[in-house]
């Protein structure tokens, strides 16, 4: 069974802090999604990346920035946070290929930045 | 461009009547649709794919490229179908509608 884990369920930061959410996946699978959830507009990405040491830009890049130093973890970093930046992250593997595989999610980050 | 539009932000129906939850999209190749679902305080989750054909818990969706659709149907609603339910399309990344709330009702 796939597993999916986020560091943490709810995060509070402030203002112009630098924010680590980390995802860890155990099914050593190549890709991997950083999403946002915010209601009404569904999922957004952010950023994904398909193999170690790599990264592309998603839909809503901007603020963000990604780490992925080892096959099973994926790191998200808002380098000064804004409250535009609340939200539900998160984030999702699957297998290699760039197919249109099965994503699976982890249990979300809360984030709020006041 | 690519997109996946969910008319409906909420969808209530009452128990054992006939569930349709709409999902177009707009997209130049070959369409690869799927449907997940959120349920309440759980992980969101690959319900069914179109490539599949397959019925999950019920649910049915299929392709109709002329309506550029995928609408999920289910001809008897269960409480337990109460859920947030999300369409998306693969376009070298998954694109998502904005989701729908559906709300079975006893």
């Amino acid at each position: 069974d796939v597993k999916v884990t986020q560091s943490s369920r709810y995060l509070v930061k402030r203002t112009g802090e630098k924010v680590f959410l980390e995802c860890v996946q155990d099914m050593d699978h190549e890709n991997m999604f950083w999403y946002r959830q915010d209601p009404g507009l569904g999922l957004r990405l952010i950023y994904f990346s398909y193999d170690v040491k790599m990264k592309e830009k998603g839909d809503i890049p901007e603020g963000y920035s990604v780490s992925r130093e080892k096959k099973e973890r994926f790191s998200l970093i808002l380098e000064s946070a804004s409250t535009n930046q609340t939200s539900m992250y998160l984030c999702a593997s699957s297998l290699g290929d760039r197919g249109p595989y099965e994503q699976y999610f982890g249990p979300g980050t809360r984030l709020t930045v006041t | 461009a690519q997109r996946v539009t969910q008319p409906e932000k909420l969808l209530s129906v009452f128990k054992g009547a006939p569930v349709e939850l709409k999902c177009n999209y707009s997209y130049s190749g070959s369409p690869e649709l799927f449907w997940y679902v959120q349920y309440s305080r759980q992980r969101l989750q690959l319900l069914l794919r179109h490539i599949s054909r397959e019925s999950i818990k019920g649910f049915t969706a299929d392709l109709n490229k002329g309506e550029t659709s995928f609408h999920l149907k289910k001809p008897f609603a269960q409480e337990e179908d109460s859920a947030m339910y999300y369409c998306a399309l693969w376009a070298q990344k998954l694109v998502f509608g904005q989701g729908t709330r559906l709300t079975i009702n006893p």
